[in-house]
């Protein structure tokens, strides 16, 4: 298996415009969660999803974000429109199920100017 | 909800010395532990974990420990190499629809 699967790698975008970041998790997880990684904040979960429905959304910042979970094995996080602070690394992770080990992808580093 | 503290920020040992990093936690009920080892520009990957019914867990130079009844558990790492350098996040979670929480993250230099 390739593991967890992100894409783009690296994101530039002007402030303003949409982003969106993908994600294909591992063949069989059932858990999906979207983090938010940056120096002051550290690992923040923005949203996870559990067999494809959205369990807790609570850590998404703003009704600009937005999560997506179309088929059991892909996801979007969409953020519209961009801001400056939305600058991060953005990581997909998958498990088995909540209480499993966490398996990341290489993140999407996003910086919006 | 669960929270998770996680010292010391940052740590540097000598090459060959011994590292250990602390994290406590406040839901009794939590009972799955895993840490994470970040390289830089590199994703989170999961090193060690444990579980609650077991005290202590052990793997080559790395080990975690348990104590449930001070909830705290404790990430040793023997022998530091250089390759040893990099972030290490611990994390607590329970069963039912409830995810990972993590801590802030440590540090870790070792020095040749």
């Amino acid at each position: 298996d390739a593991g967890v699967i992100q894409s783009p790698r690296h994101e530039v975008t002007e402030m303003g415009q949409e982003v969106t970041l993908r994600c294909k998790l591992i063949s069989g997880h059932n858990s999906l969660f979207w983090y938010r990684q940056t120096m002051m904040r550290g690992l923040e979960l923005l949203i996870y999803f559990n067999n494809n429905v959205p369990i807790d959304d609570s850590g998404m910042p703003e009704d600009r974000f937005s999560a997506k979970m179309p088929n059991a094995s892909f996801s979007t996080l969409k953020i519209q429109p961009s801001e400056p602070r939305d600058s991060a690394v953005y990581f997909c992770a998958s498990s088995f199920s909540e209480n499993s080990p966490l398996h990341f992808g290489n993140g999407t580093r996003l910086t919006v100017t | 909800g669960e929270n998770v503290e996680q010292h010391p920020s940052t740590l540097s040992v000598q090459e060959g010395d011994s590292a250990v990093i602390k994290c406590t936690y406040s839901d009794s009920a939590s009972n799955y532990f895993p840490w994470y080892k970040q390289e830089l520009g590199k994703r989170p990957q999961l090193i060690i974990d444990i579980r609650s019914n077991v005290g202590e867990k052990k793997d080559q130079r790395i080990a975690v420990t348990l104590n449930k009844t001070a909830k705290h558990f404790s990430l040793h790492i023997t022998e530091t190499q250089p390759e040893d350098s990099a972030v290490y996040f611990c994390a607590a979670s329970k069963a039912g629809n409830t995810p990972l929480v993590f801590g802030k993250g440590t540090r870790l230099s070792v020095i040749a």
